[in-house]
């Protein structure tokens, strides 16, 4: 079964409006998990890593203000995409290694993000 | 910045043809993964080499790290519909942390 789960799968939302992206590890804890972005025919691009319990590592020209990312616990971070624009229609994915940070990754089913 | 190219950049094949796709890191990696996502799909993992020059077996996969650890291949022997995806290679800069660069994929068409 699935090991991350990653809510919601998919999410139309308006221009200038918030939305939020949950990603939990089910079966063990993760201090580090991973928040990446795919266009359409792309590859995975490195958004932030999520530290539990400090802030998170951002990728140069990630926007820390426009993705907030929140590692409440060892169990649960979130994406939280603000005033959202058209431009930021992506699908993001989560990911949690499967053991030390630098082990591989298991992923979420990803969240399909449309900004109309 | 670390960069990490993959070719050919889509493959169509025969079922029963075998198919190759190759990884370029632009940095020495201290390991290489691949990863498959299916269509419409999450990607998931297949496969770490952390030696140079190791070879794995994955029943018709076959997974080849480089001397130099900078390339890596993946080989599917006799492709099958099921093998229908993308795959990427990632890899982890030496002495660059944890963060994993995801290759540009290679899609792979299985045509009966």
């Amino acid at each position: 079964g699935a090991v991350v789960s990653q809510h919601p799968s998919r999410v139309i939302c308006k221009s200038g409006t918030s939305v939020k992206i949950e990603c939990r590890s089910l079966d063990f804890q993760a201090t580090t998990m991973f928040w990446y972005r795919q266009f359409p025919k792309q590859s995975l691009m490195l958004m932030a890593t999520s530290n539990e319990g400090s802030k998170a590592t951002y990728e140069q020209g990630v926007e820390k203000d426009k993705f907030l990312i929140n590692h409440a616990s060892l169990t649960l971070s979130t994406l939280t995409v603000t005033s959202a624009h058209p431009e930021d229609s992506s699908f993001y994915i989560c990911s949690v290694p499967q053991g030390a940070p630098n082990s591989p990754l298991h992923f979420g089913n990803g969240t399909r993000l449309t900004v109309t | 910045g670390q960069q990490v190219m993959q070719i050919p950049q889509y493959q169509h094949v025969q079922e029963g043809e075998d198919f190759t796709t190759y990884c370029n890191s632009s940095t020495t990696l201290s390991n290489i993964q691949w990863y498959k996502q299916r269509p419409g799909g999450h990607p998931v993992f297949l496969i770490q080499l952390v030696k140079s020059g190791e070879v794995k077996k994955q029943k018709r996969l076959t997974f080849q790290f480089g001397e130099a650890k900078k390339n890596s291949s993946l080989h599917i022997t006799a492709t099958q519909t099921t093998d229908v995806g993308t795959y990427f290679c990632a890899g982890r800069e030496a002495g660059g942390g944890n963060k994993l660069t995801f290759g540009t994929g290679t899609q792979l068409k299985v045509e009966l």
